[in-house]
């Protein structure tokens, strides 16, 4: 079992709907979660950084952990078509490695 | 601000020869990685230094080495090039375990 898994997409949106891209992780011992957005030819680029669980919101964007069901989503509110890029999850092992999903591509159509 | 550069930008070489890659981080962290990201296996950690002479092997080590003389620069050398080394390689820093990492744009390498 991979210790963070993500549904790699791809996945289509007309502009203005709500995204929920999501990850589940294997070890209710992570604690630090991140969102990296990737545009084509580009380095991720850190989104959302969350400690422990709960709720983070940004604008638009809103981090939301659920350590019962060690559950990690990404909702993006009012999408626009600048949000296209593949949006990937990761959080730290107990080894101190920072594990990342394999990054679902997300586009949005105008 | 604070950033992460990566020279070059794209390199095309041949197999056998001996390749350096540059990364260098103006966030004055501890620590850096080197990853590649390849179709259907995402980022995958080559190297990582937790500071100044530090060098520890991650989980795609054979073929790479890094050594870290300053706290600004990593560089990632590919001994002998094979075409399975063909990539995306991206560097990364951070202040400290737990911290987000923050990338370069990263290095597209084509060995022929």
């Amino acid at each position: 079992q991979k210790e963070v898994e993500q549904d790699p997409g791809p996945l289509s949106v007309p502009e203005g709907a709500i995204v929920s891209l999501n990850c589940t992780y294997s070890n209710s011992a992570f604690q630090y979660f991140m969102w990296y957005r990737q545009y084509s030819r580009k380095g991720p680029e850190l989104l959302m950084y969350t400690y422990s669980s709960g709720n983070k919101e940004d604008g638009r964007f809103t981090a939301q952990v659920d350590k019962s069901s060690k559950y990690i989503s990404l909702f993006i509110r009012d999408s626009q078509p600048s949000d296209s890029a593949t949006y990937l999850c990761a959080s730290y092992n107990q080894g101190g490695k920072l594990i990342f999903g394999q990054g679902t591509e997300l586009s949005v159509k105008p | 601000d604070a950033e992460i550069t990566q020279s070059p930008r794209h390199k095309i070489t041949e197999t056998g020869r001996q390749v350096t890659l540059a990364c260098h981080q103006t966030w004055n962290h501890n620590n850096m990685f080197w990853y590649r990201q390849d179709l259907g296996h995402g980022l995958r950690l080559i190297h990582y230094s937790y500071g100044v002479h530090d060098t520890n092997k991650g989980e795609v080590s054979d073929g790479y080495s890094v050594s870290r003389s300053n706290t600004e620069d990593l560089p990632l050398t590919l001994e002998s090039a094979a075409s399975s080394q063909t990539s995306v390689y991206f560097c990364a820093s951070s202040e400290s375990f737990g911290q987000p990492q923050h990338f370069g744009d990263g290095t597209r390498l084509s060995i022929l």
